[in-house]
């Protein structure tokens, strides 16, 4: 089936400092994918939907300055926590669709701010 | 998005039958119904999808009643590895909402 890829897996940093994390979409061409993120013992809480060549979409509640959403390529979107508090330490999925019906996850990346 | 509902958790033992059910009283027409499974500290993957009557695949069934208010996925003779979370969910797009989802558990 289609592979979807995040990176990194698992990133530590410091309160204040902007983190980083990429999903790619190995084997097709994305124009939208989706970014989540996963407290522990908690269900998915989707966050906002990454658009290929324009803005994101947020979900309610969601700081649009706080995470950046940049989705520069078809294959490429990325999610910027931005001066990381330990509140957003979390486990952050992003998934896409290569065609109507299935949705493919990424492997997450587990966020912990110190 | 229709909501659903699920059972919180479910204990089973290796190689039983494990039945799941979710409720989407409010699934709209062109709605599919589709369930994932999630490891710990793994992102979900795809199981089955459906939108009338049976699908089977080979891991796994899913049971969709005529009226389609609700679903089963059956998962036959489980394994000490088909211990995760279970979602069902529906929608006709990729904008999926994730409820809380369904812990079994499989001992041996």
């Amino acid at each position: 089936g289609a592979v979807v890829s995040q990176h990194p897996s698992w990133v530590i940093c410091k309160s204040g400092t902007s983190v980083k994390i990429e999903c790619r979409s190995l084997d097709f061409q994305a124009t939208t994918m989706f970014w989540y993120r996963q407290f522990p013992k908690q269900s998915l809480m989707l966050m906002a939907t990454s658009n290929e060549g324009s803005k994101a979409t947020y979900e309610q509640g969601v700081e649009k300055d706080k995470f950046l959403i940049n989705h520069a390529s078809l294959t490429l979107s990325t999610l910027t926590v931005t001066s990381a508090h330990p509140e957003d330490s979390s486990f952050y999925i992003c998934s896409a669709s290569p065609e109507a019906g299935e949705l493919f996850f990424g492997e997450g990346s587990r966020l912990t701010v110190l | 998005l229709a909501k659903t509902t699920q059972p919180i958790s479910m204990d089973s033992y290796e190689g039983q039958e494990v039945n799941i059910t979710c409720s989407h009283n409010n699934i709209a027409t062109n709605d599919y119904i589709t369930w994932y499974q999630q490891f710990p500290s793994q992102g979900p993957r795809f199981i089955i999808q459906g939108y009338k009557t049976k699908v089977t695949n080979e891991v796994a069934s899913l049971f969709i009643p005529a009226d389609r208010k609700s679903s089963t996925l059956s998962l036959p003779r489980v394994s000490l590895s088909d211990t995760a979370v279970y979602y069902c969910l529906v929608g006709d797009d990729y904008k999926l909402s994730f409820g809380a989802g369904t812990t079994v558990t499989v001992r041996a």
